[in-house]
């Protein structure tokens, strides 16, 4: 077990609805980025944060958004639903040093499905 | 272009043998890092090992081991010894060198190993 946790493991939620999904990185880790898994396919880069702010962002649009607590826990929010939003989403943490980054852990996801 | 590729959606083998999991990439950057993740049924992705581009050695952790070839841009994982633990999805990821932790997956490699 990595120690990044995410909650809920399971959610189901209208079109047009909004989600929070959390994530709790791994005790030690400064930087938190989330990814979006579609059945079938690799999961595909959201974005990052790093001591707060988003230093990076994947092909996705501005209703998903994101927040970093002080104490690296996370937070993704996805506005006005979609159907295709329907997906494994995967929290991931890692420590951002000097010489670069440690190996990226993963949490266990959380899966959305949009009816 | 794809910057990971790996062409075997599916590989099978008998518990004891071992398998090597195909990994082709692309990119023009001269820094970069190789990993591979395991992600069983219930959907975690766990980190298995790790190959720098400048690394002059093949990486290798227990049973899993990397086969880097930097001039064909192939870096293939070899499990040996398989068990029947091992039948998961198994994808390839690149990050490349730059200010923040993106990782770009390949679409995948279901393992199946039979008794």
């Amino acid at each position: 077990e990595t120690g990044v946790t995410q909650s809920p493991t399971h959610l189901i939620k209208t079109r047009g609805q909004q989600v929070t999904l959390r994530c709790s990185s791994q005790s030690g880790h400064n930087t938190v980025s989330w990814y979006q898994q579609a059945l079938g396919q690799g999961p595909q880069f959201i974005f990052q944060y790093y001591r707060e702010e988003e230093n990076g962002r994947g092909n996705f649009p501005p209703r998903f958004s994101g927040l970093q607590f002080p104490n690296y826990s996370s937070e993704l929010n996805v506005n006005a639903l979609e159907l295709d939003d329907s997906a494994l989403y995967l929290c991931a943490s890692s420590l951002a040093q000097v010489a670069g980054w440690t190996e990226a852990f993963f949490g266990q996801g959380t899966r959305l499905t949009v009816v | 272009a794809q910057k990971i590729t790996q062409t075997q959606p599916g590989m099978f083998v008998q518990e004891k043998e071992a398998v090597t999991l195909d990994c082709t990439y692309d990119t023009s950057d001269p820094s970069y890092g190789l990993f591979w993740y395991k992600q069983p049924s219930s959907g975690e992705m766990i980190f298995l090992i790790y190959q720098g581009s400048y690394d002059q050695q093949n990486a290798t952790e227990g049973r899993y081991s990397l086969n880097f070839q930097k001039a064909r841009k192939s870096a293939n994982l070899v499990i040996s010894a398989s068990q029947l633990g091992d039948s998961a999805m198994y994808f390839c990821a690149m990050r490349e060198g730059g200010s923040n932790y993106k990782l770009t997956f390949g679409k995948g490699t279901l393992l199946t190993v039979n008794p």
